[in-house]
């Protein structure tokens, strides 16, 4: 079946530091790739993503390129800061597939420190 | 911009116990789904729908059901709730299924505890 696999956390950083969160994903059909973030108390919201092989996906600073390769799509920053401070999933959906299924990896906790 | 609203926020229920949470969309879409969130897990499919009156099993259904009685709402039930069911729950939308790319837009949860 499809799987998301994350690099375990939690994660201190000091502030301006480089990021990285590590996904490897295994999937049955084609994969969209995404991935997703969440502030204390609040729900997940869309951060990037990226539907083809090689494709990156971009957004507030964060980079994520689609590796087929390496079934791959690793999260990267150069420089945190302590508003980056929350629990990031990612996450694959599959074409052709079950139309209903988004498979996330068990999260991420990234904690920024000023 | 209301998106998804869940309700209630936050609720304590003894075993046993019934509650309905109650999800609501504004942007006209066709998918909803109800998730639950636990630590380490990840989120977990629960049940889902693809269209108003419609209502099909997820990952874990077992001791929920689930109702679509109108497009904009999606009604998540606990019958007889159990401390297992003492998680984070997250209602989404999409515009159609969830292939090519299409986003998924999730409320701001629903914290259950069940004691």
């Amino acid at each position: 079946g499809d799987s998301v696999t994350q690099m375990e956390g939690p994660v201190t950083l000091s502030e301006e530091a480089f990021l990285t969160i590590n996904c490897t994903y295994t999937a049955t059909g084609y994969p969209s790739l995404f991935w997703y973030v969440q502030y204390p108390g609040e729900g997940l919201q869309l951060l990037l993503k990226a539907t083809k092989a090689d494709d990156k996906g971009s957004n507030k600073g964060f980079e994520a390129t689609y590796r087929k390769e390496t079934t791959s799509f690793h999260l990267e920053k150069g420089s945190v800061q302590v508003s980056d401070s929350a629990v990031y999933f990612c996450a694959l959906s599959v074409t052709p597939g079950s139309a209903r299924q988004l498979t996330f990896g068990s999260g991420t906790q990234l904690t920024v420190l000023p | 911009n209301a998106g998804v609203t869940q309700t209630p926020k936050f609720r304590v229920l003894k075993t046993g116990q019934s509650m309905t949470l109650l999800c609501a969309q504004d942007m006209n879409h066709e998918y909803m789904y109800w998730y639950r969130q636990d630590p380490g897990m990840g989120l977990r499919l629960i049940h889902y729908s693809v269209g108003e009156g419609t209502t099909a099993k997820g990952e874990v259904p077992d001791g929920y059901n689930v109702s679509r009685l109108k497009k904009q709402n999606f009604l998540l039930g606990l019958e007889s709730a159990a401390p297992s069911q003492t998680s984070v729950y997250f209602c989404a939308s999409s515009y159609s299924g969830l292939y090519l790319g299409n986003t998924i837009y999730f409320g701001e949860g629903s914290w259950l505890t069940v004691v």
